[in-house]
């Protein structure tokens, strides 16, 4: 079983729509959460980062974290043709670990006009 | 502000032979992490270093290795390459090693082993 998993899609909304996009996790040690997006032959890019539980807001989009469930999710508001990408997670540990991030698969998202 | 940058952009090399790639870290970031992203995969962990320091190792063999300059700007250096070692390697520089481990990535370096 890997530590993060995630629905590889591919995802693909129409111009407006609301995204979900979600990874589960097997390690109750991750405190750190991060959503990266990926265009093609791009470097990932940050998107937001997340301490523990709880949500956090930036613009049109949403992180949501629920360590109960070892679950975690990213919601696009009004997605974008711009926001056709793939959407990876990402983890870590509070202490150093070497500056490890576990990454998730990646969802491909296509947002269609 | 100028990013983490890597070179070359592309390369293609015969299996074992060495490969050597390059990066150079984003303004006054002193850790720079290296990570392998094979197709339709996340990236994986190699390792990282700090101060020109190895600071953490994933699950890679000693033939991947690495250094980090005075300057921050670091090497990794792949020995006897196998077709597997096919893969966008990806650079990220980050303010300090310790957490939330905010690392930027550079655009990579996209190996192909033949």
């Amino acid at each position: 079983q890997k530590e993060v998993e995630q629905d590889p899609g591919p995802l693909s909304v129409p111009e407006g729509a609301i995204v979900s996009l979600n990874c589960t996790y097997s390690n109750s040690a991750f405190q750190y959460f991060m959503w990266y997006r990926q265009y093609s032959r791009k470097g990932p890019e940050l998107l937001m980062y997340t301490y523990s539980s709880g949500n956090k807001e930036d613009g049109r989009f949403t992180a949501q974290v629920d360590k109960s469930s070892k679950y975690i999710s990213l919601f696009i508001r009004d997605s974008q043709p711009s926001d056709s990408a793939t959407y990876l997670c990402a983890m870590s540990f509070i202490y150093n670990q070497g500056g490890k991030l576990i990454f998730g698969q990646g969802t491909e998202l296509s947002v269609k006009p | 502000e100028t990013g983490v940058t890597q070179s070359p952009t592309h390369l293609i090399k015969t299996r074992g032979q060495q490969v050597t790639l390059r990066c150079s870290s984003q303004s006054g970031h002193n850790t720079v992490s290296w990570y392998q992203q094979a197709l339709g995969q996340g990236p994986q962990f190699i390792f990282q270093y700090y101060r020109e320091e190895e600071n953490g190792r994933g699950n890679f063999p000693p033939r991947f290795s690495g250094l980090q300059f005075p300057n921050y700007s670091s090497e990794l250096n792949v020995n006897a390459l196998e077709l597997d070692d096919s893969a966008l390697y990806l650079c990220a520089s980050s303010l300090r090693r310790d957490p939330p481990y905010e690392q930027y990535f550079g655009p990579g370096t996209r190996l192909t082993v033949t």
